[in-house]
């Protein structure tokens, strides 16, 4: 599966869109992009993939280049409970084990 | 909605205890998994089992092992606890759709194990 590079941190304002940026370069055309989070104390959740499309669900909004080598993720109006860190993972149709990174740590602040 | 539930939510063990973690999901996932997270460290992938009675090698295996007697129940076991494996112990199930193309993890809240 290949590897994604994500900033180690990140501020937003709340009820603002905290938009946080994953690169993966070396993703194959197969190969998907998953969002999760986890908030202090808790078990990664679920946010959303894709593999080409931009995708829309009621958590937020994953973007993806054309080329599929970096995606955004969307939260359109931060709140306070959005903080957490946020995993872009890339897996493939194998269905290999999840492998996670060091993610991005979103603050959000009043 | 799918529930993953770990039998503890702290737990204190004593230095070459065995201790069993038990993890139950509720909605027929085939695959199971067994993560520990660390400080600084991140989410490590110990075992994993894609069915009943089979279990793959994570990546570091060491000092555990595994069991999977029922689709819905994945224990993982430390055979002689150490202070090192004192950590949080992240339990998940995962589905796929009939296209094969969704992997929907879902995560139980953890474990917390000190070994004293």
């Amino acid at each position: 599966d290949a590897k994604t590079t994500q900033p180690p941190s990140m501020d937003c304002a709340e009820g603002r869109a905290a938009n946080l940026p994953c690169n993966h370069s070396t993703i194959s055309g197969n190969e998907y992009v998953y969002w999760y989070r986890q908030i202090h104390s808790q078990g990664p959740q679920y946010i959303i993939h894709g593999l080409k499309n931009n995708e829309t669900n009621e958590m937020a909004s994953l973007i993806i280049t054309e080329d599929r080598k970096s995606s955004t993720l969307i939260l359109p109006h931060a709140t306070l409970r959005d903080t957490a860190v946020y995993y872009c993972i890339v897996i493939g149709l194998a269905g290999t084990p999840l492998v996670f990174g060091k993610g991005t740590r979103l603050s959000v602040i009043a | 909605d799918v529930k993953v539930t770990q039998s503890s939510r702290y737990l204190v063990k004593r230095t070459g205890e065995k201790v069993f973690l038990e993890c139950v999901q509720d909605m027929d996932h085939e695959n199971m998994f067994w993560y520990r997270q660390d400080p600084g460290l991140g989410l490590r992938l110990i075992y994993f089992s894609y069915d009943v009675k089979m279990k793959e090698k994570g990546d570091i295996p060491e000092g555990y092992s595994v069991s999977r007697e029922k689709k819905e129940r994945f224990s993982l076991i430390l055979e002689s606890a150490s202070t090192n494996q004192t950590s949080m112990y992240l339990c998940a199930s995962r589905n796929r759709d009939r296209l094969l193309t969704h992997y929907g993890y879902t995560f139980g809240s953890g474990t917390r194990l000190t070994v004293v």
